[in-house]
């Protein structure tokens, strides 16, 4: 089945500066890796999603890429905010099924 | 319903109790899944149900561990003979699906905190 890595487990930046959060898919089928942001006991949301057909998509702040060929894809959050801290997963969902398969996240502190 | 509902929100129990939580998904959302999060940790996988397809139960750490959808709706975890490390946040998850390209948005509900004393 799919295998997903995510790096690093924890990031502190200083607010204004970037994050980068990098993960890596074994399978080579999957085609759909969406990024999720949880707050300190919330749910999990989606921030930000990409398709295999697309080597970036940006969102104002955020920013997603993917290098299929490598089989990573990495998350990019600009100018960053006190808000934007919260843990974040990244996931991938193979196109032989609906199962996503996540990493094990990243906790990210923007220092004011 | 306009988002995914769970019910309780929060649950402690004794130790050896069984407990049932309970998902209602989106409505027309065909796939849902079940998650726990234990404190501070990720999303474990336990168990997924797409249609009238058997369901992954790949994930369900052991036979304690049950779940079922009924009605292709509303789903209901069922932990027997609850122990302290069963303790956690269990999350419920719904997406539509479509073609494989097609969009799959993964919608999160608030969960149930289980508490096993």
């Amino acid at each position: 089945g799919e295998n997903v890595e995510q790096h690093p487990s924890t990031l502190s930046v200083q607010e204004g500066d970037s994050a980068v959060i990098k993960c890596t898919y074994s399978d080579s089928a999957s085609n759909y890796f969406p990024w999720y942001k949880q707050e300190l006991g919330k749910r999990p949301q989606l921030i930000i999603d990409i398709r295999s057909n697309v080597g970036e998509k940006k969102d104002q702040r955020i920013a997603v890429t993917l290098n299929k060929t490598a089989k990573h894809f990495s998350l990019h959050i600009t100018e960053t905010q006190p808000e934007d801290s919260a843990v974040y997963f990244c996931a991938a969902r193979t196109n032989t099924g609906n199962q996503f398969y996540f990493g094990t996240g990243t906790s990210l502190t923007v220092i004011p | 319903g306009a988002g995914v509902s769970q019910s309780p929100s929060n649950k402690v129990t004794e130790k050896g109790k069984d407990v049932e939580l309970r998902c209602d998904p989106i409505s027309g959302h065909t796939a849902l899944y079940w998650y726990r999060q234990s404190l501070g940790q990720g999303l474990e996988f336990l168990i997924y149900f797409q249609g009238n397809s058997a369901p992954d139960k790949s994930g369900l750490p052991s036979d304690r561990f049950s779940a079922e959808r009924t009605g292709g709706s509303v789903s209901t975890l069922t932990i027997q003979r609850t122990q302290q490390e069963d303790s956690a946040v269990y999350l419920c998850a719904s997406s539509l699906v479509g073609t494989p390209s097609g969009a799959n948005v993964l919608t999160f509900g608030a969960g149930s905190r289980l508490t096993v004393l």
